[in-house]
């Protein structure tokens, strides 16, 4: 089992829909990162997190540290949100690196 | 543009052929990270830096890579005698570390093609 989950792998939505997307981990984490990866590769950070909830535009990010779990939202989705999300965590024992997700393939149709 | 920069964006060689990967940090940047991500798949951590000095090393960091950062400043990735299980994205990523963690910034990635 990996130690960060995602789900679900793939999404395909309308535009204007309410979308989320789930994070679950197993391990003590100091910080959480959501990061959206469009095609060609470049990894963009869109949050990092240690508690609570932060919005940045139409994203909101929100964490659960007791139930070790955190939600991405995106509200009014544009096609341009088309991307890969990835969620990924800082360990409390693994020094500075970061554990991955395997990624959420989100689709947002005209 | 994130202000990590990687070079060069493709490459692609034939099996048992070496080749170096260059990144470039965001210049007040002490940490640098590499990873490595393979179709479908989060990427995975091979290597980091603080400073000029390798803290920590991945057991994916098959005796056949390298790596080093030797002013502190930039980093280069070398794969000796290529494998096809090589093709994938090397990505790079620094950060400024100091009392409290800081989030990291990516580059745009490698993409290595092994034939």
């Amino acid at each position: 089992k990996n130690e960060v989950e995602q789900s679900p792998q793939n999404l395909t939505a309308q535009e204007g829909e309410f979308i989320t997307i789930n994070c679950s981990y197993s391990v003590g984490i100091s910080a959480l990162h959501w990061l959206q990866q469009h095609p060609g590769g470049g990894i963009v950070s869109l949050f990092m997190l240690s508690s609570g909830k932060k919005k940045h535009g139409r994203l909101i990010a929100t964490i659960n540290i007791q139930e070790k779990h955190s939600s991405l939202h995106i509200t009014a989705s544009h096609p341009r949100d088309s991307a890969v999300y990835i969620c990924a965590v800082r360990s409390e024992t693994s020094g500075s690196r970061l554990t991955f997700g395997e990624g959420t393939q989100l689709t947002v149709n005209p | 543009d994130t202000g990590v920069s990687q070079d060069p964006r493709h490459k692609i060689t034939k099996r048992g052929q070496n080749v170096t990967f260059r990144c470039d940090p965001i210049s007040e940047h002490n940490r640098l990270y590499w990873y490595r991500q393979t179709l479908g798949q989060g990427p995975e951590f091979l290597t980091y830096f603080q400073n000029e000095a390798q803290l920590e090393k991945s057991r994916l960091l098959s005796d056949r890579f390298s790596a080093e950062r030797p002013k502190g400043s930039f980093s280069t990735l070398e794969i000796q005698r290529t494998e096809q299980g090589d093709s994938a994205m090397y990505l790079c990523a620094s950060s400024l570390d100091g009392p409290s963690y800081n989030e990291q910034f990516f580059g745009p990635g490698t993409r290595l093609t092994v034939l």
